[in-house]
């Protein structure tokens, strides 16, 4: 299975601060996907990313969040002055044809 | 909205028992997922289903869709311990965009498997 590689694996902060979360998809994609999964519930879309642009974002996806391409092969996903209800699991999704392949997720605990 | 609903939600079974997980979704889509969640894992790809009558199956699982209905089954058969874990149906077609689009998720059914 095509390998989609997130860091870090588990993140502690503190209410308040800043994350940056980050995601290496398949080899040359363009496209790539980030979602959340709060613990023991479902997963849900954030946000798509074509091309160095944002192609949809969820209601959930407000301003808090960024998602960016800081260099050819790193994603990130920027989250802005924590809250509690942040700590979740976060997952990026990278496509091949129809099929979304997801990395390995990074857990974030916000203290 | 697109709605994806699963059931059941919990599931406890014996191996050697057969079940079905139902996925019912709100809205016209050309393309279901299946997945399978272990516990702190990721999300493993199961099955894609792309039209209407198709119907996969990998070992003991079987994944079938009727888009008329808006109904899709993951069929378990002669379970066996290993397959303890939570299943998600996924669909898309809410986010256009092309390529795989965004997903719109079930809730998950936590599937577990006693000897």
């Amino acid at each position: 299975e095509p390998e989609v590689t997130q860091t870090p694996s588990h993140q502690v902060t503190q209410m308040g601060q800043e994350v940056i979360l980050r995601c290496v998809p398949i080899s040359n994609h363009l496209y790539f996907y980030w979602y959340r999964q709060i613990l023991g519930q479902k997963v849900e879309f954030l946000v798509s990313f074509y091309n160095n642009e944002i192609s949809e974002k969820s209601e959930i996806f407000d301003d808090q969040f960024s998602v960016e391409r800081p260099d050819g092969s790193n994603f990130t996903l920027k989250i802005r002055s924590t809250k509690l209800e942040d700590s979740a699991m976060y997952f990026c999704a990278s496509p091949i044809n129809t099929e979304a392949f997801f990395g390995q997720g990074t857990r974030l605990t916000v203290v | 909205e697109l709605k994806v609903e699963q059931n059941p939600l919990f599931l406890s079974m014996q191996e050697g028992k057969n079940y079905t997980i139902y996925c019912n979704y709100s809205t016209t889509s050309d393309r279901l997922y299946w997945y399978r969640q272990d516990p702190g894992k990721s999300l493993e790809s199961l099955f894609v289903l792309l039209s209407n009558g198709a119907v996969k199956q990998e070992g003991r699982l079987m994944a079938s869709l009727d888009t008329k209905a808006r109904l899709s089954t993951l069929h378990i058969t002669a379970a066996v311990h290993d397959l303890s874990a939570t299943y998600f149906c996924a669909v898309g077609g809410m986010y256009s965009g092309g390529g795989a689009d965004g997903l719109t998720f079930g809730k998950g059914t936590h599937l577990i498997i006693q000897p």
